[in-house]
């Protein structure tokens, strides 16, 4: 079956510590994308990726980085820069284009980091 | 500066009712409206979306209805079913872009009640 994966569902970090969270598709999609949830605040763009070996920041980069060296993987890395760090993260996929089929992001389970 | 607002945090509903949740946003470069549904621990999933050139849309129990001049945006669900008992996030996409980059709205809780 075609989806997204994330792992691990649960981490724990200590203050301090970088921590990398692993998105995988298998949808065969040109973008790539990680929000984070926070209470009452919806979902934030942190990073995304058009292309392989190409991506931008989006509204909260500071503190995060990715890489996309595979069309099928783009891992986010919080670093110890990231002042709140505990939050539900979220990955997705989607085609590219100005047609309706690639406004349809397609969501990973998401990550809950707790940093303690 | 929230481009997508979600103002009601929840709404609660009768099982067989109509549910209703709005959404309101700032600006006009957008160039489709899209719904998604999340359950608790889980990612988001797409429910129904709407170009910015309608004014309705419909699939099955749900149908959104855009307001381009008053900037908003509304999910009907008839009948309402407890399995509609979710977090709705309604979101927006940029003119500009040519992803699923999307902003989103905060969200709206709806509970229904058997």
């Amino acid at each position: 079956d075609g989806g997204i994966t994330q792992s691990p569902k649960y981490l724990f970090r200590k203050e301090g510590q970088n921590v990398t969270l692993s998105c995988e598709q298998n949808l065969n999609h040109d973008a790539m994308y990680w929000y984070r949830q926070d209470p009452g605040q919806g979902l934030r763009l942190i990073y995304y990726s058009q292309i392989v070996n190409d991506f931008q920041k989006g509204d909260i980069a500071e503190g995060y980085s990715v890489s996309r060296e595979k069309k099928e993987s783009f891992p986010l890395t919080v670093t110890s820069a990231q002042k709140n760090p505990t939050a539900f993260y979220l990955c997705a996929s989607s085609t590219t284009g100005t047609g309706i089929s690639s406004t349809e992001a397609f969501f990973g389970q998401g990550t809950r980091l707790t940093v303690v | 500066d929230q481009q997508v607002k979600q103002n009601s945090p929840s709404l609660s509903v009768q099982e067989g009712r109509i549910s209703i949740l709005n959404c309101d946003y700032t600006n006009s470069m957008f160039d489709y409206f899209l719904w998604y549904k999340k359950y608790p621990a889980e990612g988001p999933t797409f429910l129904i979306s709407i170009s910015s050139i309608k004014d309705k849309n419909e699939d099955g129990r749900f149908t959104v209805f855009l307001n381009k001049s008053a900037k908003h945006l509304s999910l009907h669900i008839v009948p309402s079913q407890p399995g509609d008992s979710a977090v709705y996030f309604c979101a927006a996409r940029p003119l500009s872009s040519n992803t699923g980059k999307l902003i989103f709205g905060q969200g709206t809780t709806l509970q229904v009640k058997p």
